[in-house]
C-alpha cells in the first residue's frame, strides 16, 4: 500500500504563476512532512517542512498547507520562476527515521 | 563545507556481479539513510543507521542487499549477485540527529547503478 500519494505527475505553469502540488498520506502516526526539490543528476534538497500541529508554514515563495483531518498537504510556489523547474517530492515520516516519498511532480515553468 | 559524497557516481555491473557503493556523510552527522530511486520515481527507503547501529533495515529488498557503518561515519551498501531489477540510483542522506524534529536530511548526488 502506497503510504504517500502525490499529484499531479507533471505540471506546466507560466512564469509568475502559482504552482500547486498535492499529497495525501495514510498513516495518522506520521509527524513530519517535508518537501524536496530535485534537479537532474542531483540528490533531493529540502525545501520546507511542517509538523501536524500547524496548518500552514511559509518560507519565502514556498508555502505548505496542511489538513490533518483530510490527511492531505500541499506545496504552493508563488511567483513561479523558470529556475523552479525541477521535480518535487513530498514525504512523510514518524519519529524522523523511515521516510516515505511520493512519486514526484515534474514542474516546468515557462518563461 | 563539504556535503554528502558518494562513490562511484556511476557503476555498470554484469548480472551476477557483486557491487559496493560508498557514502561519506557530513562530518559529525549521527543519522545516515540509504534510498533506492528508480527512474521517474520517488526515493524508496532501504535502511537507516544511528551512529554504527543499524536501527531499521526493513526496506532492503532481499538478502542480497547488505549495509554497514562500522565506525559510525562512512557507510557501504553492498549488493551481491546483482540482478537487472537492481538498476537504479542509490541515494545516501545524513542528518545531524534524529532527536531534533525538522532536522534536515542532506542528500548526496547518488550512485547510478546499471546492471546488464
Amino acid at each position: 500500500q502506497q503510504q504517500v500519494k502525490q499529484s499531479p505527475q507533471s505540471l506546466i505553469v507560466q512564469k509568475g504563476g502559482i504552482s500547486i502540488i498535492n499529497c495525501a498520506y495514510e498513516n495518522t502516526a506520521f509527524d513530519y512532512f517535508p518537501w524536496y526539490q530535485q534537479f537532474p543528476g542531483k540528490g533531493p534538497a529540502l525545501l520546507i517542512a511542517i509538523r501536524p500541529d500547524v496548518s500552514e508554514k511559509k518560507e519565502g515563495r514556498f508555502t505548505i498547507s496542511f489538513n490533518k483531518s483530510a490527511k492531505q498537504f500541499s506545496l504552493h510556489i508563488m511567483d513561479s520562476q523558470p529556475g523552479d523547474s525541477a521535480t518535487y517530492f513530498c514525504a512523510a515520516s514518524r519519529n524522523f527515521n523511515k521516510f516515505y516519498f511520493g512519486s514526484g511532480t515534474k514542474l516546468n515553468v515557462k518563461p | 563545507g563539504a556535503g554528502v559524497s558518494q562513490s562511484p557516481r556511476y557503476k555498470v555491473a554484469k548480472r551476477g556481479q557483486d557491487v559496493a557503493l560508498r557514502c561519506d556523510p557530513i562530518s559529525g552527522h549521527v543519522s545516515l539513510f540509504w534510498y533506492q530511486q528508480a527512474l521517474g520515481q520517488g526515493p524508496e527507503f532501504l535502511t537507516y543507521f544511528q551512529n554504527e547501529a543499524q536501527l531499521d533495515k526493513s526496506g532492503l529488498p532481499s538478502d542480497r542487499f547488505f549495509a554497514e557503518r562500522p565506525e559510525g561515519s562512512v557507510s557501504t551498501l553492498k549488493i551481491q549477485r546483482t540482478q537487472q531489477e537492481d538498476s537504479a540510483v542509490y541515494l545516501c542522506a545524513s542528518s545531524l540527529s534524529r532527536l531534533a524534529f525538522q532536522e534536515t536530511q542532506y542528500f548526496g548526488p547518488g550512485t547510478r547503478l546499471l546492471v546488464l
